[in-house]
């Protein structure tokens, strides 16, 4: 399973967007890339998934460059429930019944 | 979107007693379910892989003698915790796949006295 690297923290303020970029050096061609969200004393939340390219949904965007060494979640117009601790995984979830390993997180801090 | 429960929410036990967390997939049915703990400002440490109808895969260092998981059904898998001790207070999560997305439970806070 790949390895990813994400900023520890990040601060913003409400009304901007936040980009967190996520390092996968070593992603396998079957790798999905995903982004999970986690307020306190609770269980993560699904956000986003890709392979490449670019994938938008309701609540973010997802950037991933053509050599999918690193990603980049886009959460447009922040606000203070965004504040969580922000999670990038990869895996090929096929083959390994998506099992994840967990990185350290981004911990976003959106001030008013 | 896929709903995940866990039973109970929190618990308080006394040391040297068990302690039984369930974990239920509500519309669909999950042949892996997975187990996590997390202690306060740490990330998810996956403790183990739940298999219907077969042993759970525990990752390294984590004693499968202690942490007992049991999937009976395609619905439910549980995790007891076995003579618990206060170090092994810590917020546990589990969580199902389906389709190639992962969904994750609310959580559950032990607390071992």
């Amino acid at each position: 399973l790949a390895k990813t690297t994400q900023p520890i923290s990040m601060d913003s303020y409400e009304g901007q967007e936040v980009n967190i970029t996520c390092s996968h050096n070593n992603i396998a061609t079957n790798d999905y890339i995903t982004w999970y969200q986690q307020f306190p004393s609770q269980g993560p939340r699904f956000i986003i998934q890709g392979y490449k390219t670019k994938v938008t949904n309701e609540v973010a965007s997802l950037f991933i460059p053509a050599d999918r060494k690193s990603s980049t979640l886009s959460l447009p117009r922040v606000s203070l429930s965004d504040t969580a601790v922000y999670y990038c995984l990869v895996g090929d979830i096929g083959n390994q019944g998506g099992k994840l390993i967990f990185g350290q997180g981004t911990e976003l801090s959106v001030k008013p | 979107g896929a709903v995940v429960s866990q039973h109970p929410s929190r618990v308080i036990c006394k040391s040297g007693t068990s302690v039984k967390i369930e974990c239920r997939s509500l519309d669909f049915q999950a042949t892996t379910m997975f187990w996590y703990r997390q202690f306060p400002k740490k990330s998810l440490m996956l403790m183990a892989t739940s298999n219907e109808g077969s042993k759970a895969t525990y990752e390294q260092g984590v004693e499968k003698d202690k942490f007992l998981i049991n999937h009976a059904s395609l619905t439910l898998s549980t995790l007891t915790v076995t003579s618990a001790h206060p170090e092994d207070s810590s917020f546990y999560i589990c969580s199902a796949t389906r389709e190639y997305e992962q969904y994750f439970g609310p959580g559950t806070r032990l607390t071992v006295t």
